[in-house]
């Protein structure tokens, strides 16, 4: 099944505990991205991915890494994770990129609480 | 900046009804513009895409229309049904910039 799969689904740590959120796609797509949902903010983008090794800020970056050493994993790393970083995680992935006419395909989510 | 509007942003309809959801945007040059759904505590589920060329688009008891000149999308949902109840959101594609959502619309359909 064409899926894009975030693990884990639910995480609750500590302010500075290091931790990673996985992504992975079946579908070959080239463009990958993550966003963060927050109740009466919408949804806004954290960082994407135009293909392998090229990686591009969003328009909340800040306090978050990734990386893409492959086409199909796009990893979301929170270095020292802080209470704002409280929100529900969502990875995305596309065939093309932001200047195609291609459908986004979304993970089902990973909530996240800093504590 | 580009900014995406979605009224109402809860909307309650009994079963059989026909509804239009309604998006607004500030900047006409798009590259195109999706509608997805989401049901609580999970992703989103791309449900039309049109692209800035086309007028509108359907699927099944679906269709989006866009208006590029008037910053307007609709999505007309045909004789809704409990399952339909979910958040719809739509999202805005200016090209090399990120996506911008908009808060989405909260569709109860009573049975």
């Amino acid at each position: 099944e064409a899926q894009v799969t975030q693990n884990p689904r639910y995480l609750i740590t500590v302010t500075g505990k290091k931790l990673t959120v996985t992504c992975s796609q079946n579908m070959n797509h080239e463009y990958m991205s993550w966003y963060r949902q927050d109740p009466g903010l919408g949804l806004r983008q954290i960082y994407y991915s135009m293909n392998v090794e090229v990686t591009d800020k969003g328009d909340v970056p800040e306090g978050y890494k990734v990386s893409r050493k492959e086409k199909r994993n796009f990893p979301l790393i929170l270095e020292s994770p802080s209470p704002n970083q409280t929100s529900l995680y969502f990875c995305a992935s596309s065939p093309g990129t932001q200047t195609t006419n291609e459908k986004l395909f979304f993970g089902s989510g990973t909530q996240l609480s800093v504590l | 900046k580009q900014e995406v509007t979605q009224i109402p942003a809860a909307l309650s309809v009994p079963e059989g009804e026909n509804l239009v959801l309604n998006c607004s945007f500030t900047d006409s040059a798009i590259y195109n513009l999706q509608w997805f759904r989401q049901d609580p505590g999970k992703g989103l589920t791309s449900l039309l895409l049109i692209q800035s060329s086309q007028r509108e688009q359907t699927s099944g008891r679906l269709n989006a229309s866009l208006d590029k000149s008037s910053g307007r999308s609709t999505l007309y949902i045909a004789a809704s049904q409990p399952g339909d109840s979910a958040t719809y959101l739509c999202a805005v594609n200016s090209g090399n910039t990120p996506l911008v959502f908009g808060k989405g619309t909260r569709l109860s359909v009573i049975a």
